[in-house]
């Protein structure tokens, strides 16, 4: 089956780190580029990051302050977003998601794993 | 960033019903527009591409239209299984979400 699979989810500590991982299977990963996208309990979705099938290409959205960081390794058709200096307003469901990219534009997004939630919470 | 706008919020329609939703871009995003489709517990599942392509697994009572800054997401006759949050998202610009429409039973 083609699916994205996310994991790493869990309780932090306002302040903390977290490292979220999504294995990716039942396509090649290393064509695809690939994104993070949460959502906030009860609210809408929230695109996060971007990363380019080979990794030479990465873009955060401007919220995330720099306090995120997307990665890859497609040996092991895996993607990653390291988390760092989390508030209780990263509480959310993370998505990992696969871009199919159409010409001129970025690409919509045409494989959503299921999601892992994090909380920040003391 | 290019801002979109989901009317209404909450839409209440009878099965059997058209539903029609709406989606604006702050700016022209030319066709690069996707409907995604949120049942409860679930992630979002690709619905409409280009503004106007189904995606593959749903029926020809969904139909997405419009360019530039308006765009409609059509539901015909509404099916039980329909009853959903629907988000549009345009990637002409990098990425954004409108907040979604939550489409209710009447």
């Amino acid at each position: 089956d083609v699916q994205l699979v996310e994991s790493g989810g869990g309780l932090v500590q306002p302040g903390g780190s977290l490292r979220l991982s999504c294995a990716a299977s039942g396509f090649t990963f290393s064509n695809y580029s690939m994104n993070w996208v949460r959502q906030a309990p009860g609210k809408g979705l929230e695109w996060i990051s971007y990363i380019s099938s080979s990794s030479s290409a990465v873009f955060n959205a401007d919220s995330m302050k720099g306090r995120f960081a997307i990665s890859r390794d497609n040996a092991k058709n895996s993607l990653y977003l390291q988390m760092s200096s989390l508030t209780a307003e990263d509480t959310a469901v993370y998505y990992c998601v696969r871009v199919l990219v159409v010409p001129n534009a970025f690409g919509y997004f045409d494989l959503w794993g299921r999601g892992t939630l994090v909380t920040v919470s003391s | 960033e290019i801002v979109m706008t989901q009317s209404p919020a909450t839409l209440s329609v009878s099965p059997g019903e058209r539903a029609i939703l709406s989606c604006r871009a702050s700016q022209s995003v030319r066709t690069n527009l996707a409907w995604y489709q949120q049942k409860p517990g679930q992630a979002p599942r690709l619905l409409i591409y280009g503004a106007s392509t189904r995606a593959t697994g749903f029926p020809a009572r969904f139909s997405g239209s419009g360019s530039g800054t308006e765009f409609t997401l059509t539901i015909s006759s509404l099916q039980s299984e329909d009853f959903a949050i629907y988000y549009c998202q345009q990637y002409n610009n990098w990425y954004s979400f409108g907040r979604g429409t939550k489409l209710e039973i009447k």
